[in-house]
């Protein structure tokens, strides 16, 4: 357990809402992650951060934007939410600094898009 | 082609036997990991190695550099263990990001 909390856990919301889905970390870590998780598509990096204010966009980013403003919460908005956009959404945390550090999860946010 | 492909994808076998789950990445990598995703939960991980061999229990993870195939095995499997299991790579370049396998959906019967 890194100390890594997801809310909501479950929302469902209809198509062009704004939705946000924040992440918590207790433990100060630099790298924070968010991933999309679909069948016969496994993980999917959406975007990343490397500090407060430091974002960067992974594979799957058009749709979405992210928050940085303090270390510990790394928020994720869907502007203007899409049936694609249903998915199970997961956060990391990644522990240290070097290229031998651990990934840890959050427990995920199911979002249905109605 | 994806960068880190799992093999096979989905996987049943009775309570007991020896499983090995299968991962090769075409990427320099740092690192590559194990996880586990059981239904319906999170996702935890199991190894990270760079090189040789690890052993937790009854699972072991090898790792070879050279032919950049990386294998999960299970020994004395249990229904316990059906989970889905994930190979993801740490890529050498930028942020140290993961890149995933799809997965396989393991299901052992008792």
């Amino acid at each position: 357990d890194a100390g890594i909390t997801q809310s909501p856990r479950h929302k469902v919301t209809e198509t062009g809402t704004p939705v946000t889905l924040r992440c918590h970390q207790t433990e100060n870590h630099r790298y924070m992650y968010w991933y999309r998780q679909d069948p016969g598509h496994g993980l999917r990096l959406i975007h990343y951060s490397y500090g407060v204010k430091d974002t960067d966009k992974g594979e799957v980013s058009d749709g979405y934007s992210v928050s940085r403003s303090k270390t510990e919460d790394f928020l994720l908005t869907l502007e203007s939410a899409t049936s694609s956009q249903t998915s199970v959404y997961f956060c990391a945390i990644r522990r240290g600094g070097g290229p031998m550090d651990e990934q840890f999860f959050g427990p995920g946010t199911r979002l249905t898009v109605l | 082609k994806n960068e880190v492909e799992q093999s096979p994808q989905n996987l049943t076998a009775q309570e007991g036997e020896f499983i090995t789950i299968n991962c090769s990445y075409s990427v320099g990598i740092s690192a590559l990991h194990w996880l586990q995703q059981h239904p319906g939960g999170g996702i935890v991980s199991l190894f990270m190695l760079s090189s040789g061999k690890k052993k937790h229990g009854r699972l072991i993870a090898t790792i070879n550099i050279q032919e950049k195939h990386s294998s999960l095995h299970i020994t004395a499997s249990h229904p316990r263990d059906s989970a889905v299991y994930i190979c993801a790579a740490t890529i050498i370049q930028g942020a140290q990001k993961l890149v995933f396998g799809q997965g396989t959906r393991l299901t052992i019967n008792p």
